[in-house]
């Protein structure tokens, strides 16, 4: 089974932090993403990437950067953390092609 | 524009009734469609996904998909609901790029 593990479940930080949100998936994919969640807003893309050292802004990338230096890492930083970025981080990764996303089981960020 | 739309944000229905949640993609949407499952505090889970091999797919935990291209329709059922299955739905499509179109999302109420 694919394994998407996101380094915490829960995570308070005050405004103006630099917070980072780390995924490491064990399945060898190409594909990492990074969604948040909202209510009433379903899921948004905020960053996505093919492949090592690669990046791709998603639907919502302002206030976020990504790094990705390793194929089963793929990091979500807030450079300086908002309020309005308080919500659920989710992190999936997939093959190439039609193929379904695995996710993470999220981590909800508290911007005080 | 690639859409995919959800009708209905909460559903509700008794244990033991037939479960039906409705998806519809517009036509753009290739035809490479899933159906998600989250529970509450965790990531999403895939139920099912339609590869163009037959129009009903059965998937997890009882659950089957009919695509109907007729109807640009992919409704996600279960003959008998049971309490276990109060969870959030999501529809998705996989577009050209890799990326995945998310529905809004079906909020699932099981009444005893």
């Amino acid at each position: 089974d694919v394994k998407v593990t996101q380094s915490s479940r829960y995570l308070v930080k005050r405004t103006g932090e630099k917070v980072f949100l780390e995924c490491v998936q064990d399945m060898d994919h190409e594909n990492m993403f990074w969604y948040r969640q909202d209510p009433g807003l379903g899921l948004r893309l905020i960053y996505f990437s093919y492949d090592v050292k690669m990046k791709e802004k998603g639907d919502i990338p302002e206030g976020y950067s990504v790094s990705r230096e390793k194929k089963e890492r793929f990091s979500l930083i807030l450079e300086s953390a908002s309020t309005n970025q308080t919500s659920m981080y989710l992190c999936a990764s997939s093959l190439p092609g039609d193929q379904p996303q695995h996710f993470g089981d999220g981590t909800r960020l508290s911007i005080l | 524009a690639q859409s995919v739309t959800q009708l209905g944000s909460h559903v509700s229905v008794s244990e033991g009734a037939l479960v039906l949640l409705r998806c519809n993609y517009s036509s753009s949407v290739p035809p490479y469609l899933f159906w998600y499952v989250q529970y509450p505090n965790q990531g999403l889970q895939l139920l099912l996904k339609y590869t163009s091999a037959a129009t009903l797919v059965k998937g997890i935990n009882g659950f089957e998909a009919e695509f109907k291209k007729s109807e640009t329709s992919f409704h996600l059922t279960k003959p008998s609901a049971h309490m276990s299955d109060a969870a959030e739905y999501f529809c998705a499509a996989a577009l050209t790029d890799d990326k995945i179109i998310f529905g809004k999302g079906t909020r699932l109420h099981i009444l005893p």
